[in-house]
């Protein structure tokens, strides 16, 4: 059981490129999401997904966008990357209690 | 906003000594959990706790609700347990708003 996975984990953009981080679950949960997390800070919520289909916008939105046509993937989008998005991404899933996360994407935009 | 405040920001203990981390919420408590970061980054869910108390192996946390704070003990503490302890409070569709972390360094 795979649980939560991320891919890639790692990966260097130009200012300005796009690019897809995929996550995918294998544990039929309803709920996903997207964190970031930044040095010294905790995670903080990027957009999430209450059922295949639907997306809402959480705490920090803006410049990433989120799709999620099967239940079990939520795609993260940057569509011109800018450095202040060089960041860790954390893709979680719940049932509607305990998140699992996965292991995290390193991105840095230069 | 909802804050959730952590404290101490770092903590180093020689192995095999005992300590206490606390959350502290601005606003009421639905629900909240305890996570582990290790070193490499991945984290684990250690508590899901709104209220009382809950145990596991040497870890164990408290949450008062209505005084709108948690405790994460960490009791006979190992190399292992090094890393950083986030709590979070859950909102809306089980989703998290964390607190900046405990940095914890444990010395063989």
């Amino acid at each position: 059981n795979a649980g939560v996975t991320q891919t890639p984990k790692f990966r260097v953009l130009k200012t300005g490129q796009s690019m897809t981080l995929l996550c995918a679950q294998d544990m039929n949960h309803e709920y996903m999401y997207w964190y970031r997390q930044d040095p010294g800070m905790g995670l903080r919520l990027i957009h999430y997904s209450v059922g295949e289909g639907t997306t809402a916008k959480g705490e920090v939105p803006d410049g990433y966008n989120v799709s999620r046509l099967k239940k079990q993937n939520f795609l993260l989008g940057l569509e011109s990357a800018a450095p202040s998005q060089t960041s860790v991404y954390f893709c979680a899933s719940s049932p509607g209690t305990i998140s699992t996360f996965g292991s995290g994407t390193r991105l840095t935009v230069v | 906003g909802i804050q959730v405040e952590q404290s101490p920001p770092d903590l180093i203990l020689q192995e095999g000594a005992n300590s206490t981390l606390r959350c502290n919420f601005s606003d009421s408590v639905n629900n909240l959990q305890w996570f582990h970061q290790n070193p490499w980054g991945q984290l684990i869910n250690l508590f899901y706790i709104p209220s009382g108390t809950k145990q596991n192996g040497r870890l164990s946390a408290t949450t008062v609700a209505t005084e709108r704070y948690s405790l994460l003990y960490i009791s006979s503490s190992q190399t292992t347990d090094s890393g950083v302890y986030f709590c979070a409070r859950t909102l809306g569709y089980s989703t998290l708003t964390f607190g900046k972390g405990t940095m914890l360094l444990v010395s063989p």
